[in-house]
């Protein structure tokens, strides 16, 4: 089964820290995602990356930036995470097509 | 702006009976369709999908249904059971553009004993 695995299920930080989370896929996929998942508004893209060292903004990229080194990992990083960061991060990563798409279990990120 | 939208946050339905879960979209360039399931603490999990060349596409209890000209698609389930108490999201892609899924709000789905 392919694994899409995000480092840290939990985190809390404090406003104005800088704030990495890390998602790792070990399956050779080219695509690799960043949502974010708040009530209401439901699944919403962040950042998306095709290749390794690409990267496209998605639709709320606002505050964040992305890091792919190595095609197996996709990093997201607040710059200087506010309280309207506080939400539910969602990695994803697919073989280059709709069908493929495999999600992380997600990283519930507090910032205070 | 929303181009999926789940209009209905929750749904309770009784054990045995059909869960039928909606979904609109307003981009006409979308040409697949695809319903994830969200258990809380872990990630989507793919459920069933949808080309636009087809109106009907089923699987098991699941059949998605397709309307292109009102722009909506649903969700069936029959019979609903415990395990199908989850969040469903509606996803929609242009098939062989960016491969990005464009996702709705979501619907809570609860199934009563």
């Amino acid at each position: 089964d392919v694994k899409v695995t995000q480092s840290s299920r939990y985190l809390v930080k404090r406003t104005g820290e800088k704030v990495f989370l890390e998602c790792v896929q070990d399956m050779d996929h080219e695509n690799m995602f960043w949502y974010r998942q708040d009530p209401g508004l439901g699944l919403r893209l962040i950042y998306f990356s095709y290749d390794v060292k690409m990267k496209e903004k998605g639709d709320i990229p606002e505050g964040y930036s992305v890091s792919r080194e190595k095609k197996e990992r996709f990093s997201l990083i607040l710059e200087s995470a506010s309280t309207n960061q506080t939400s539910m991060y969602l990695c994803a990563s697919s073989p280059g097509t709709v069908h493929g798409y495999t999600f992380g279990s997600g990283t519930r990120l507090t910032v205070v | 702006d929303q181009q999926v939208k789940q209009n209905s946050p929750s749904l309770s339905v009784q054990e045995g009976r059909i869960s039928i879960l909606n979904c609109d979209y307003t981009n006409s360039m979308f040409d697949y369709f695809l319903w994830y399931k969200k258990y809380p603490a872990e990630g989507p999990t793919f459920l069933i999908s949808i080309s636009s060349i087809k109106d009907k596409n089923e699987d098991g209890r699941f059949t998605v249904f397709l309307n292109k000209s009102a722009k909506h698609l649903s969700l069936h389930i029959v019979p609903s059971q415990p395990g199908d108490s989850a969040v469903y999201f509606c996803a929609a892609s242009v098939l062989w553009g960016a491969q990005k899924l464009v996702f709705g709000q979501g619907t809570r789905l609860t199934i009563n004993p």
